[in-house]
């Protein structure tokens, strides 16, 4: 059963780098797709971005270019880099196994289907 | 402003039926494979309903979806008060090259 735990820090100052990792157990990180996704308080929930083993990504063009992801194979480890918070930054933050993905062929890009499993999710505050 | 449009809150009776509507168009749910999740304080969120009308892994077959055009819908059947949940609907977005939600909503189990 493959289990997803997030760590990072709980609280950063504005203007700060967001740095994130998720932990995969109970199988390889390779062959699969992997994302993030956040909850503000009280709103809803904002997709991210993923990225394959191969450290191929697509990123929620949302974010401007803030969003960097990586993976370490090694470690069965993926992180996320998200520059220059703000307080719009707060929010839990999961990180997902992103699976049915297909090609789409009109724009090119692989198309996630579904997200499952899901980490517990950590709370990032950024606040002065 | 979410892309996929769903109702904020709903609330029946343990034991009654209830369906969670999403609302999207050509370019996301149109084309597109739609889930489901069930988000609970102090727990990961899951996975209920995969490829429109799927099942996931261990989950009771009183949740059931569907879609339609450019809607979908997830189906409860036998309310409980462990029901009690934020429902969220997902999708790709093929003009944002993106995974778009809806803005949840939130069941209470009366």
């Amino acid at each position: 059963q493959v289990q997803l735990q997030e760590s990072g820090p709980g609280l950063m100052k504005p203007s700060e780098t967001l740095s994130l990792t998720c932990t995969v157990s109970g199988d390889s990180i390779s062959n699969y797709y992997w994302g993030w996704i956040r909850q503000p308080p009280g709103k809803g929930l904002e997709w991210i971005g993923y990225i394959y083993y191969t450290g191929d990504a697509t990123y929620n063009p949302s974010l401007f270019g803030r969003v960097t992801m990586s993976v370490d194979t090694s470690k069965n480890q993926f992180s996320l880099k998200v520059a220059s918070v703000t307080a719009a930054d707060t929010a839990v933050y999961y990180c997902v196994r992103h699976l049915g993905v297909r090609y789409d062929n009109i724009w090119g890009t692989y198309r996630p289907s579904w997200s499952d499993p899901w980490g517990l999710g950590t709370l990032v505050t950024v606040s002065s | 402003q979410s892309v996929l449009t769903q109702s904020p809150s709903m609330s029946a009776a343990t034991g009654q039926k209830v369906t969670i509507s999403c609302s999207g168009s050509s370019s996301n749910i149109g084309n597109n494979f739609v889930s489901w999740y069930q988000l609970v304080p102090r727990a990961a969120p899951k996975l209920l309903i995969y490829d429109n009308d799927k099942r996931a892994s261990g989950i009771t077959d009183r949740f059931s979806g569907s879609k339609s055009g450019t809607s979908a819908t997830l189906g409860i059947t036998g309310l409980q008060t462990g029901d009690e949940a934020d429902y969220f609907c997902a999708t790709w977005e093929s003009s944002l090259s993106a995974v778009v939600f809806g803005g949840g909503t939130k069941l209470t189990v009366l």
